[in-house]
């Protein structure tokens, strides 16, 4: 079975901080997604990469960078955490197919 | 850009059926899928169509696709309260799942 773990399914930080938020993925899939999910907005791509050291934006960029070093992992990073970053994080996989594996998610709280 | 659309809420009663709908503007769609979202946790592909096929049916799932009006619907045949959850459409462009639109998402009650 796929699996995607992410770092953490809780996180509070000050605002301000800098944020990392890591999934990693055992599959050795190309394709690795970086969305916002809030309610009523439904999941927003923040960032993507279609290989290692690649990335693309996607809808909301702004305010986020994305590290991917390794095939299996990509980094979400939040320079300077700020309230309307408040929100749930979820990151996925994919080969070129149609399915992408999504992980548990990381519920990320800045106050 | 492409923009796919679904009602926030949808209640049934157990037993019933529930028909969640999804529209979607990307006419260059090669797929579209379903993806359930149990609370706490991600995202779990239920089915999916090809952009040729007009129905799928998957045991007590059936799809169907109406390429004109760009309409998708999920049709879930005797619900269980084990399917209250909320349910994304979700297109993909040319290429597959390299890259999704998700919709709003459709919360479904199922009430005993």
């Amino acid at each position: 079975d796929v699996k995607v773990t992410q770092s953490s399914r809780y996180l509070v930080k000050r605002t301000g901080e800098k944020v990392f938020l890591e999934c990693v993925q055992d599959m050795d899939h190309e394709n690795m997604f970086w969305y916002r999910q809030d309610p009523g907005l439904g999941l927003r791509l923040i960032y993507f990469s279609y290989d290692v050291k690649m990335k693309e934006k996607g809808d909301i960029p702004e305010g986020y960078s994305v590290s991917r070093e390794k095939k299996e992992r990509f980094s979400l990073i939040l320079e300077s955490a700020s309230t309307n970053q408040t929100s749930m994080y979820l990151c996925a996989s994919s080969t070129y197919s149609y399915e992408q594996y999504f992980g548990p998610g990381t519920r990320l709280t800045v106050t | 850009g492409e923009d796919v659309e679904q009602s926030l809420f949808l209640s049934v009663r157990e037993g019933d059926s529930s028909v969640i709908n999804c529209t979607y503007t990307d006419s260059s769609s090669t797929y579209l899928y379903w993806y359930k979202q149990e609370p706490g946790a991600g995202l779990q592909l239920l089915t999916y169509i090809f952009s040729n096929m007009d129905m799928k049916q998957d045991q007590r799932l059936t799809v169907l696709l109406n390429k004109k009006d760009k309409h998708l619907s999920l049709r879930i045949a005797d619900t269980q309260t084990g399917d209250s959850a909320i349910y994304f459409c979700a297109e993909s462009g040319a290429g597959g799942g390299n890259k999704l639109t998700f919709g709003t998402g459709t919360q479904l009650k199922v009430e005993l």
